[in-house]
């Protein structure tokens, strides 16, 4: 089947410290890996993606790296900032034309200044 | 430019009673998606449309659940007999396309309370 494993939270960090969530998943066939971003208050946005193995995925300083050998897409930032703080999604499709995302349960992260 | 808009934002409901649920898609997108998300959780799949075709409904968790998009852009998820294992926030999303990688836009959601 499908599914999504997410690190626990909640992740507590200052702010200009280094950031890894990591991911890793189960899939049947070759899925696109996302990872959304649900700021407080507001709705799920995409924050990067990679639709196929070895591609990097990156915005807002954020990366993650799509690693079929591991089955990982690992989360991480060089510094964050106390804006950061959110629930971070990871989440895959099935690799084919039906579109539905498989999420895994969130983490909770918070910055401190 | 508006994204995917839903409402009410906030529903407060009876246990038994039925509810409607909206969501208005980005414009031209051909794929609606409806979510459930518990607290703590991630979303679980609902449902989705291609246009107006509900194409998979298997995660609809009973026939309480009803979901319809008839001139494939506003849709609506309707819960009827309402029970308080229905409380969540429900999501709508919308992509472009039906493709494989294709970036999924959320609504805020309707955040359900059965009482």
């Amino acid at each position: 089947g499908n599914s999504v494993t997410q690190m626990e939270g909640p992740v507590t960090l200052s702010e200009e410290a280094f950031l890894t969530i990591n991911c890793t998943y189960t899939a049947t066939g070759y899925p696109s890996l996302f990872w959304y971003v649900q700021y407080p208050g507001e709705g799920l946005q995409l924050l990067l993606k990679a639709t196929k193995a070895d591609d990097k995925g990156s915005n807002k300083g954020f990366e993650a790296t799509y690693r079929k050998e591991t089955t990982s897409f690992h989360l991480e930032k060089g510094s964050v900032q106390v804006s950061d703080s959110a629930v971070y999604f990871c989440a895959l499709d099935r690799g084919s034309t039906l579109g539905r995302l498989y999420f895994g349960r969130g983490t909770q992260l918070t910055v401190w200044p | 430019g508006a994204g995917v808009s839903q409402s009410p934002r906030y529903k407060v409901a009876k246990r038994g009673q039925d509810v409607a649920l909206r969501c208005d898609p980005i414009s031209g997108h051909v794929s609606l998606f409806w979510y459930q998300q518990a607290l703590g959780q991630g979303p679980e799949f609902l449902t989705y449309f291609q246009n107006e075709a509900q194409l998979d409904k298997s995660g609809l968790p009973s026939d309480r659940f009803f979901a319809e998009r008839p001139e494939g852009s506003v849709s609506t998820l309707k819960i009827q007999r309402t029970q308080q294992e229905d409380s969540a926030v429900y999501l709508c999303a919308s992509s472009l396309a039906e493709l494989a990688g294709e970036t999924q836009y959320f609504g805020p959601g309707t955040r359900l309370l059965v009482l």
